[in-house]
């Protein structure tokens, strides 16, 4: 079945470590975004990519860095720079919404998530 | 309207009663306004995206509606069951890839 993978589902780091979480998806989508979720706050955009090799920043991206090397792989790597990295974090995907009007007709496509908490 | 906006908060209905939730939004430059439905330990899953005024869109039970004029979105649930309990999550864009959620509608239908 196509999908999208998020490992692991929790993860525990001491302050001033990096950490990576993985997000992997079968779907053939070009577009992957990475939210994180706090109580009380709608997903925020941390990043995004449109195609391989090509990533933005969302709203909230410091302290944060991506890479996308395969269309299947948009790993997030939180640095001991992201001042409050304890939350709840979604990968999602979509087919690319590319220039045209219609096209914002996919949906986003979300993994299980990934509870990172950082003592 | 800067942000996306969602109300109520959380709601409790009895099992059989129908319901009703309200997506707000910047309705200058409207591209798309995305329904989701967010179970607890399961992630989100698409419910409608709507893109043209008007639009109405079915599901089973639930259903929606939009007005890109004034900037909101209805989600309506008829018949609740106990199945229907999850946090109802809209996204709008602007023609970007940037889709901005609200904080959600937390449904509890009680048997």
């Amino acid at each position: 079945d196509g999908g999208i993978t998020q490992s692991p589902k929790y993860l525990f780091r001491k302050e001033g470590q990096n950490v990576t979480l993985s997000c992997e998806q079968n779907l053939n989508h070009d577009a992957m975004y990475w939210y994180r979720q706090d109580p009380g706050q709608g997903l925020r955009l941390i990043y995004y990519s449109q195609i391989v090799n090509d990533f933005q920043k969302g709203d909230i991206a410091e302290g944060y860095s991506v890479s996308r090397e395969k269309k299947e792989s948009f790993p997030l790597t939180v640095t001991s720079a992201q001042k409050n990295p304890t939350a709840f974090y979604l990968c999602a995907s979509s087919l690319s919404p590319g220039h045209l009007r219609s096209s914002y007709n996919s949906p986003l496509h979300f993994g299980n998530g990934t509870r990172l908490t950082v003592t | 309207i800067l942000n996306v906006e969602q109300s109520p908060q959380s709601l409790h209905v009895q099992e059989g009663d129908s319901t009703n939730f309200t997506c707000s939004f910047p309705s200058s430059n409207f591209y798309a306004l995305h329904w989701y439905r967010w179970e607890t330990a399961k992630s989100p899953e698409a419910l409608f995206v709507m893109t043209l005024n008007g639009d109405e869109k079915k599901k089973g039970r639930i259903s929606a509606t939009l007005n890109t004029k004034e900037g909101y979105s209805y989600l309506y649930i008829k018949g609740s069951q106990p199945e229907d309990s999850a946090t109802y999550l809209c996204a709008h864009t602007s023609g970007t890839y940037k889709y901005i959620f609200g904080t959600g509608t937390r449904l509890k239908v009680l048997a």
